[in-house]
């Protein structure tokens, strides 16, 4: 498997743009995490699936971010309108479930928002 | 979410020395696992501990897990420069979310 594969590596864009990442987990997976790495909030856990069905998006920061797992396959955040302060690294995880609870990360997305 | 204090925030220490860096909850830890993220890369598993007392090793890497499982820590003997990087501890919910810890950030001086 290659792993957790994220789109784009990288991304920037003007303030007010829609953003989209995508996020396909490993084959078999049963969890999917959004995360966002900043220097000054460290790893914060944004929204996270189980079976594609969000369980818990208490740590989406606005009504801008809003995630989708339309399938086991596939996962996307959008950011709708961007801001500058939105500029972060935005990991997409999974992990297998059923009693293993290693998470494998994807390459990640350096968003930057002028 | 369960939440964890990791510290120090940031060690740098010459190539030899040891370091060691520690998590500490206020509430009773079901598992906690330890990631490394190197400079501009992505965190990786290295490992879990779920007993109470456990002690786990890897090369050079010593993993503890309290007596009251409210605590862990990840000890490194004599650094190399390979040991450069964030190490984050991570607790596991019961739903299966992973929560981090702050990252002690390791920088290690040749």
């Amino acid at each position: 498997d290659a792993g957790v594969i994220q789109s784009p590596r990288h991304e920037v864009t003007e303030m007010g743009q829609e953003v989209t990442l995508r996020c396909k987990p490993i084959s078999g997976h049963n969890s999917l995490f959004w995360y966002r790495q900043t220097m000054m909030r460290g790893l914060e856990l944004l929204i996270y699936f189980n079976n594609n069905v969000p369980i818990d998006d208490s740590g989406m920061p606005e009504d801008r971010f809003s995630a989708k797992m339309p399938n086991a396959s596939f996962s996307t955040l959008k950011i709708q309108p961007s801001e500058p302060r939105d500029s972060a690294v935005y990991f997409c995880a999974s992990l297998q479930g059923q009693g293993n609870t290693e998470a494998f990360f994807g390459q990640g997305t350096r968003l930057t928002v002028v | 979410g369960q939440q964890v204090m990791q510290i120090p925030q940031y060690q740098h220490v010459q190539e030899g020395e040891d370091f060691t860096t520690y998590c500490n909850s206020s509430t009773t830890l079901s598992n906690i696992q330890w990631y490394k993220q190197r400079p501009g890369g992505h965190p990786v598993f290295l490992i879990q501990l779920v007993k109470s007392g456990e002690v786990k090793k890897q090369k050079r890497l010593t993993f503890q897990f309290g007596e009251a499982k409210k605590n862990s820590s990840l000890h490194i003997t004599a650094t190399q420069t390979t040991d450069v990087g964030t190490y984050f501890c991570a607790v596991s919910g019961s739903a299966r979310q992973l929560t981090f810890g702050s990252g002690t950030q390791l920088t290690v001086l040749p």
